[in-house]
């Protein structure tokens, strides 16, 4: 089971770009890299999901070096409606009973 | 494409009280999660489901929680008798089978107050 571990909380501007890091040391061979967001009274919603290198979607990248023993969310030109904690998940395909567990997240504070 | 749906999105109940929450996955989703969150804090795992068959259960208090996933669609999770340290939110969250990693996609939670 790979420990994930975040900053507690990040500050930033809007317009500005946000990179929070993830370190996960023990990541094994099969395991997937997933970032999550999550808004007050709302559940956890996928953002990005990448095994190796650089992964983009319209509204952020995910960088894993070749060790994949960290790996980096870029949100680019942040807005105020960004301020949520984001969550980095380590695992691999569900069917081989992996499991990825919710570290307290990254607390991201967008200001005007 | 319906999203998971969960019920009630809110719970007021004494301890020593019972309480179910209901839970219906994305159709088609064969993995279904029950998620406790504490305020402060991430969601944590209590009970996996595969089909109707449990994959890891090792955080559930079997003492007093209990969940079933009748016919691999619908889900639900009991607790009975309820405690203080029970007030949370209750998450449900359903995945597929393709391949790659465990991307889950998450109800909207049951906020439970235990008073």
């Amino acid at each position: 089971l790979a420990k994930t571990t975040q900053p507690i909380s990040m500050d930033s501007y809007e317009g500005q770009e946000v990179n929070i890091t993830c370190s996960h040391n023990n990541i094994a061979t099969n395991d997937y890299i997933t970032w999550y967001q999550q808004f007050p009274s709302q559940g956890p919603r996928f953002i990005i999901q990448g095994y190796k290198t650089k992964v983009t979607n319209e509204v952020a990248s995910l960088f894993i070096p070749a060790d994949r023993k960290s790996s980096t969310l870029s949100l680019p030109r942040v807005s105020l409606s960004d301020t949520a904690v984001y969550y980095c998940l380590v695992g691999r395909h569900n069917t081989n009973a992996g499991k990825s567990t919710f570290g307290d997240g990254t607390t991201l504070t967008v200001k005007p | 494409e319906a999203g998971v749906a969960q019920s009630p999105r809110y719970k007021i109940i004494e301890k020593r009280q019972s309480v179910a929450f209901w839970c219906n996955p994305i159709s088609g989703h064969a993995t279904l999660y029950w998620y406790q969150q504490i305020l402060g804090q991430g969601p944590k795992l209590l009970i996996q489901f595969q089909n109707n068959g449990v994959v890891d259960d090792s955080q559930l208090p079997k003492d007093r929680f209990s969940a079933e996933r009748l016919k691999g669609v619908d889900s639900t999770l009991k607790i009975q008798p309820a405690k203080l340290e029970d007030s949370a939110v209750y998450l449900c969250a359903s995945s597929d089978s393709g391949t790659g990693g465990d991307t889950q996609y998450f109800g909207p939670g049951t906020r439970l107050t235990v008073l």
